[in-house]
């Protein structure tokens, strides 16, 4: 049973457009999300997260919006770039069980030139 | 090295063979993860250590499977009498505290 879901397997966008990635969990204990970044024969590396506290988590191009009341989240890339092509994971815990964290399946991006 | 390195990279093993798997943390990283990334999903949790001490094996899928930390460093994570379900990339994470997770890049193990 997947607790943290990603429906959209891949997405295209064209170069200097946004990138929307969404997020959807089922958990209402999880408190803390996160956004990885994956290419091809590397290991997931951290790109951005948010606290249940918060709605909103900006860094440079990359913001992440929490809703808790519909337990969704997104990861929004702008301007988006080629070398932004890639698998992004999202991941979440609970604050009674930190240590554990849930995957979602993966969005494949590719940014076209 | 600055990075999690993970050995061997690719691991091809006969149905029945036992295995192990290392992994080797950035330095000074006391949080240690454990995932099993199936084709096609995201990683999934196996175990959890802090230092030496497994904290949390509940991701651990059978008995066949035990990962261990001696000293507080470098970590193997060996499974026995492997089947083909086992087939999947294991990702090792590291970290400074449990909300921080560098990965490793990952061994492929096949069973055929």
């Amino acid at each position: 049973d997947q607790q943290v879901k990603q429906n959209s397997p891949s997405l295209s966008v064209q170069e200097g457009r946004i990138s929307i990635l969404n997020c959807d969990y089922t958990n209402s204990m999880f408190d803390y999300f996160l956004w990885y970044k994956k290419y091809p024969a590397e290991g997931p590396t951290f790109l951005i997260s948010i606290s249940s506290i918060k709605d909103k988590n900006e860094d440079g191009r990359f913001t992440v919006f929490l809703n808790k009341s519909a337990k969704h989240l997104s990861l929004h890339i702008v301007p988006s770039q080629p070398g932004d092509s890639a698998v992004y994971f999202c991941a979440a815990s609970a604050m009674d069980n930190f240590n554990k964290f849930y995957f979602g399946s993966g969005t494949k991006l590719n940014v076209k030139p | 090295g600055a990075g999690v390195s993970q050995s061997p990279r690719y691991k091809v093993a006969k149905r029945g063979q036992d295995v192990a798997l290392r992994c080797d943390p950035i330095s000074g990283h006391v949080s240690l993860f454990w995932y099993q990334q199936a084709l096609g999903q995201g990683p999934e949790f196996l175990t959890y250590f802090q230092n030496e001490a497994q904290l949390d094996k509940s991701g651990l899928p059978s008995d066949r499977f035990f990962a261990e930390r001696p000293e507080g460093s470098v970590s193997t994570l060996k499974i026995q009498r492997t089947q083909q379900e086992d087939s999947a990339v294991y990702l090792c994470a590291t970290g400074t505290s449990e909300y921080e997770q560098y990965f490793g890049p990952g061994t492929r193990l096949t069973v055929t």
